[in-house]
């Protein structure tokens, strides 16, 4: 069946370590997108990916950085720079304007 | 700036029946679209309706039906004939369509607990 894996499900970071969320899609869609969840929060974007080898800063993109070499994948790091890295983050894609999203079962980071 | 705003953080139901989420957006585009997400506490968002701003008609599916009243900037989520496996947190979005990122913005989310 066509949809997003992120992994791992769960994550722990010490402090000052980078650490990468993955990101992969079988749906062959075209847009990729990482969202921010905290607790009791709505979403909130991080960085997106409408085409391979493009991506673009979403409203919170300090302390993160993306790749999207493949189509398939849009791996998320989180790095040492990002200073409250605790979060839930969800991956989503989506294949065209006129189209809907799909996301993925999301990574709970825990810094230690 | 677009903006979803979600009144409610939470909100009790007895069992079969019906309840409403309040949504209201601000936005100035003519065109954008509505969606509604269930997010059980497993974590992942789960696409309930859709409504775009020139569809005459409210949006249904199923148990859920759209309260779309454009004038108003309002896009309220009526469940009905609530069931246990309804308690979860729901979220209100909109899609950017002008500035043409696709991207979706959130509302806070209601959490909604069905009682039996």
């Amino acid at each position: 069946d066509g949809g997003i894996t992120q992994s791992p499900k769960y994550l722990f970071r010490k402090e000052g370590q980078n650490v990468t969320l993955s990101c992969e899609q079988n749906l062959n869609h075209d847009a990729m997108y990482w969202y921010r969840q905290d607790p009791g929060q709505g979403l909130r974007l991080i960085y997106y990916s409408q085409i391979v080898n493009d991506f673009q800063k979403g409203d919170i993109a300090e302390g993160y950085s993306v790749s999207r070499e493949k189509k398939e994948s849009f791996p998320l790091t989180v790095t040492s720079a990002q200073k409250n890295p605790t979060a839930f983050y969800l991956c989503a894609s989506r294949k065209g304007s006129n189209y809907g999203y799909t996301f993925g079962s999301g990574t709970r980071l825990t810094v230690v | 700036a677009q903006k979803i705003t979600q009144t409610q953080p939470g909100m009790f139901v007895q069992e079969k029946e019906a309840v409403t989420l309040d949504c209201t957006y601000d936005t100035s585009d003519q065109s954008y679209g509505l969606f509604w997400y269930k997010q059980p506490s497993s974590g992942e968002m789960i696409f309930l309706i859709y409504q775009g701003s020139y569809d005459e008609q409210n949006a249904t599916e199923g148990r859920y039906s759209l309260n779309f009243q454009k004038a108003r900037k309002s896009a309220n989520l009526v469940i009905s004939a609530s069931q246990l496996g309804d308690s979860a947190m729901y979220f209100c979005a909109m899609r950017d369509i002008a500035g043409n990122t696709g991207k979706l913005i959130f509302g806070q989310g209601t959490t909604l607990q069905v009682k039996p």
